[in-house]
């Protein structure tokens, strides 16, 4: 069975300030690992993906998220972060034995403040 | 930018009754996916769907549930008769394959109320 945490239903952040969202996972054969952001009223989209290769891996709107095999994290960051990033951010994981199905976290809401 | 898309925003019905969601998922992706998301729970995957069969299923996706692709382009969940723990939002989502580079793409979601 594969699963996804996400440990905090709140994340708040200073305009300026680094971000991070953290997640973890739990899968028994290699993970794929998804970052996807829902803003009010909109479908979850797409941000980025850890397949495989490089551990740092860069998505859109300059997020960004390190997988880290040990810890069986992929937590999201961002340098700077800006008010318009403020929305509800999801984990997700496939199994790449275990079919197309992805499982998620519960969701991080973050909050960025001016 | 191509999206997924879902008809209607919101469904209300009554228990028991019948109700089919609709989506349209982007066109050159070939396969098909319904998520649901209770409210203040996770997102839980139901089915995946591909040449014109259902491929993976949770366990939540019992006789109630049905899918079907019944034309080139549109994707559809029926719930036969609806039970006031089936309020949600669906997910509709789409991927150009199964591979392991693929990323799944969301619509905005159906929420259905069941009165």
């Amino acid at each position: 069975a594969q699963s996804v945490a996400q440990p905090e239903d709140q994340v708040n952040v200073a305009e300026g300030n680094p971000l991070t969202v953290k997640c973890t996972y739990s899968v028994s054969g290699n993970p794929y690992l998804f970052w996807y952001v829902q803003y009010p009223n909109r479908g979850l989209q797409f941000l980025l993906k850890y397949i495989t290769g490089d551990n740092l891996v860069k998505g859109s709107y300059g997020f960004e998220a390190e997988f880290n095999k040990s810890q069986t994290s992929f937590h999201l960051k961002k340098p700077s972060a800006l008010v318009s990033d403020s929305a509800l951010y999801f984990c997700a994981v496939r199994d790449a034995k275990a079919g197309n199905m992805l499982t998620f976290g519960g969701g991080t809401r973050l909050m960025v403040k001016p | 930018e191509p999206e997924v898309t879902q008809t209607p925003s919101h469904q209300v019905t009554q228990m028991g009754q019948e109700v089919i969601l609709r989506c349209v998922p982007i066109s050159n992706h070939l396969y098909f996916y319904w998520y649901r998301q209770i409210l203040g729970q996770k997102v839980e995957f139901l089915v995946s769907f591909y040449n014109n069969e259902i491929s993976e299923k949770s366990e939540i996706f019992d006789d109630q549930f049905s899918v079907e692709r019944p034309d080139g382009s549109n994707f559809t969940l029926k719930i036969r008769s609806t039970k006031l723990e089936d309020s949600a939002m669906y997910f509709c989502a789409s991927s150009a394959d199964r591979g392991e580079y693929n990323e799944q793409f969301f619509g905005p979601g159906t929420r259905l109320t069941v009165l």
